[in-house]
């Protein structure tokens, strides 16, 4: 596609209840990334897709979170019993992937998460 | 790992002064120095980027210059523009990594 898209653009869930927010990255991109941006913060890493190699889930901040790829495209980031600290924008990336060091991240416009 | 400091948190300006936001970074290995621009309700998007072995780059009315031997890098913006109003966030990334590490951005207000 022409950019990264993200579904749903917002969210808004009760406590404990499951959320799956999807990421259909930029064709040819093979590496996808997920942040998290929380309100007056920076942007938070979470987990890497590169290709068919394992992920990289050093930033996920429990094991409620979790994420999956699919035929190298599309993710869902999923949030298991979710709580109120979970209330942020998740915003998707995708690149080339460069290894060289050069890599240009796209973003999309994000999914609003809201837990009440 | 690599550690980013960006700094001010908030920078507030009035139409057609000049603007400059100041990172950091701690891995003197990185190579690779990417700026984002992230307006209301849009995700992040690079709006200039330079390379290590470049010390200034310009793009009309935007500039970054690098200090390597300091480890810091900069943005310049002269002649603000209220649509200049946005969050900038810096990074930092190497050969053989394909995660940047980010600064904890920068809010820009242009007031007309």
């Amino acid at each position: 596609g022409a950019g990264v898209s993200q579904s749903p653009s917002n969210k808004v869930t009760e406590k404990g209840k499951d959320v799956e927010l999807r990421c259909d990255p930029i064709s040819g991109h093979t590496a996808l990334y997920w942040y998290r941006q929380s309100l007056g913060q920076g942007l938070e890493f979470l987990i890497y897709f590169q290709g068919n190699s394992a992920p990289d889930k050093s930033g996920l901040p429990s094991d409620r979170f979790s994420a999956e790829r699919t035929g190298g495209s599309v993710s869902t980031l999923t949030i298991q019993r979710t709580q109120q600290e979970d209330s942020a924008v998740y915003l998707c990336a995708s690149s080339f992937g460069s290894w060289a060091g050069a890599n240009v991240l796209t973003f999309g416009a994000g999914s609003r998460l809201t837990v009440l | 790992g690599e550690n980013v400091e960006q700094h001010p948190s908030t920078l507030s300006v009035q139409e057609g002064d000049s603007a400059v936001i100041k990172c950091t970074y701690s891995d003197s290995a990185s190579n690779y120095f990417p700026w984002y621009k992230q307006e209301l309700g849009k995700g992040p998007q690079l709006i200039i980027d330079i390379r290590s072995n470049v010390g200034e780059k310009k793009d009309q009315r935007i500039a970054v210059t690098l200090n390597k031997t300091a480890k810091h890098f900069s943005l310049h913006i002269t002649e603000t523009q209220p649509e200049d109003s946005a969050v900038y966030f810096c990074a930092a990334s190497k050969g053989g990594s394909y995660i940047p590490t980010f600064g904890r951005g920068t809010s820009l207000i242009v007031h007309p």
